[in-house]
């Protein structure tokens, strides 16, 4: 069974440029969730998706969105980038309240 | 706001050894706590799912108990092998399938 997969692998912007960034989640899952890991700053939650629908965000700003496809896909967009979003962005999967299972994350860039 | 620690933040054993890290969280209202391995630079690694009624998981050489009253939880890695150098991150799930990460712990086992 194919895991949690994210694209691109890596990704270089400029500041103020935006930013898009993909999760496909395991087959049956519904939920996905975003979560940023900045140097230095651990693991902070960004956003969850269930069904189509934002259930939960963290403490983010507005420029940081994204949307869940019929397929259960996401996508995180960042709009005018800045150069404290270089992150390494993880998203996860899971089915209810089980595992959370976690993607290979997309290593972001902002010069 | 829950907090949650890791201890210690750095460990440096010898190939064989069993070890424990260290988990702890300042709200004890939470739906149940994961233990994950990163490898530098990638995701996460599923390790134990603990929900909140139980009290211990096992997985081949790990071994992860929670006591929720007190706010702990310990990762027992038995017989330590180089493969297991890593960073371990433990993860409380608050509600709202929100996850609050500790700090980690980097994990070297030598040869």
């Amino acid at each position: 069974e194919a895991g949690v997969t994210q694209s691109p692998t890596h990704l270089i912007k400029t500041r103020g440029q935006q930013a898009t960034l993909r999760c496909s989640p395991i087959s049956g899952h519904t939920s996905v969730y975003w979560y940023q890991q900045a140097l230095g700053l651990g693991l902070q939650f960004l956003l969850w998706y269930d069904e189509g629908e934002e259930r939960n965000r963290g403490n983010f700003p507005p420029r940081f969105s994204g949307r869940q496809f019929p397929n259960y896909s996401s996508e995180l967009n960042v709009n005018a980038l800045e150069l404290e979003d270089s992150a390494l962005y993880l998203c996860a999967s899971s089915w209810g309240t089980g595992d959370f299972i976690f993607g290979p994350g997309t290593r972001l860039t902002v010069l | 706001k829950q907090e949650v620690t890791q201890i210690p933040a750095a460990l440096s054993v010898p190939e064989g050894e069993n070890l424990v890290l260290n988990c702890s969280f300042t709200d004890s209202a939470i739906y149940n706590l994961q233990w994950f391995r990163q490898d530098p630079g990638k995701g996460l690694t599923s390790l134990l799912l603990i929900q909140s009624s139980q009290r211990e998981q096992t997985s081949g050489r790990l071994n992860a108990s929670l006591d929720k009253s007190s706010g702990r939880s310990t990762l027992y890695i038995a017989a330590s092998q180089p493969g297991d150098s890593a960073t371990y991150l433990c993860a409380v799930n608050t509600g709202f399938q929100k996850l609050v990460f500790g700090t980690g712990t980097r994990l070297l086992v030598s040869p």
